[in-house]
């Protein structure tokens, strides 16, 4: 089956500890994007890669990393997680990256931060 | 700057009657519009879209309306089924080739569909 997997779903951690959001697809898909969803502020796209070591900014990358050593796992990094950061994150992966694509995208990692 | 809105954040409707969800956008670069539908602890899942060279694009009970000159976008579900209840997202993006392009979501309406 097709699809985008996150881990945790669930994450409740403390200020400063550094964390890291899998994700990995099995469809062989060229692009990968990190978004959140904030009440009143729809998805907002953190980071996204074009291809294995290509990656850049999205609208809001400030407090994120990412890296991309591998097609499949697209890993979202916290190195110094503060409560701002507290939100519903998703991953998504497509073809060739072209946003006219549908994404398909993982069930979500709801991350709190105290 | 929220270049892409949906202004109504819920919207509830009987079964079997019409939905319609509103979008309207800014920038008139975007030449490309995306429905995304979402379940609860779910991810979103692509629905329809629309070209600006079309002004309505129709698969099954979904059609999607689009009015250029108004920046302003819909989509009618018709009848509407309870399984309908989600969050739709609103997207929109340039067309572009070579990948990367943006998208820019709008906030989201819930839609409850009542028996």
């Amino acid at each position: 089956e097709a699809q985008v997997t996150q881990n945790p779903r669930y994450l409740i951690t403390v200020t400063g500890k550094k964390l890291t959001v899998t994700c990995s697809q099995n469809m062989n898909h060229e692009y990968m994007s990190w978004y959140r969803q904030d009440p009143g502020l729809g998805l907002r796209q953190i980071y996204y890669s074009m291809n294995v070591e290509v990656t850049d900014k999205g609208d809001v990358p400030e407090g994120y990393k990412v890296s991309r050593k591998e097609k499949r796992n697209f890993p979202l990094i916290l190195e110094s997680p503060s409560p701002n950061q507290t939100s519903l994150y998703f991953c998504a992966s497509s073809e060739s990256g072209n946003a006219i694509e549908p994404q398909h995208f993982g069930d979500g990692t709801r991350l709190s931060i105290l | 700057d929220q270049q892409v809105k949906q202004n109504s954040p819920s919207l509830s409707v009987q079964e079997g009657r019409i939905s319609i969800l509103n979008c309207d956008y800014t920038n008139s670069m975007f030449d490309y519009f995306l429905w995304y539908k979402k379940y609860p602890a779910e991810g979103p899942t692509f629905l329809i879209s629309i070209s600006s060279i079309k002004d309505k694009n129709e698969d099954g009970r979904f059609t999607v309306f689009l009015n250029k000159s108004a920046k302003h976008l819909s989509l009618h579900i018709v009848p509407s089924q309870p399984g309908d209840s989600a969050v739709y997202f609103c997207a929109a993006t340039t067309r572009r080739t070579g990948g990367g392009n943006k998208l820019t979501f709008g906030t989201g309406t819930q839609l409850k569909v009542e028996l």
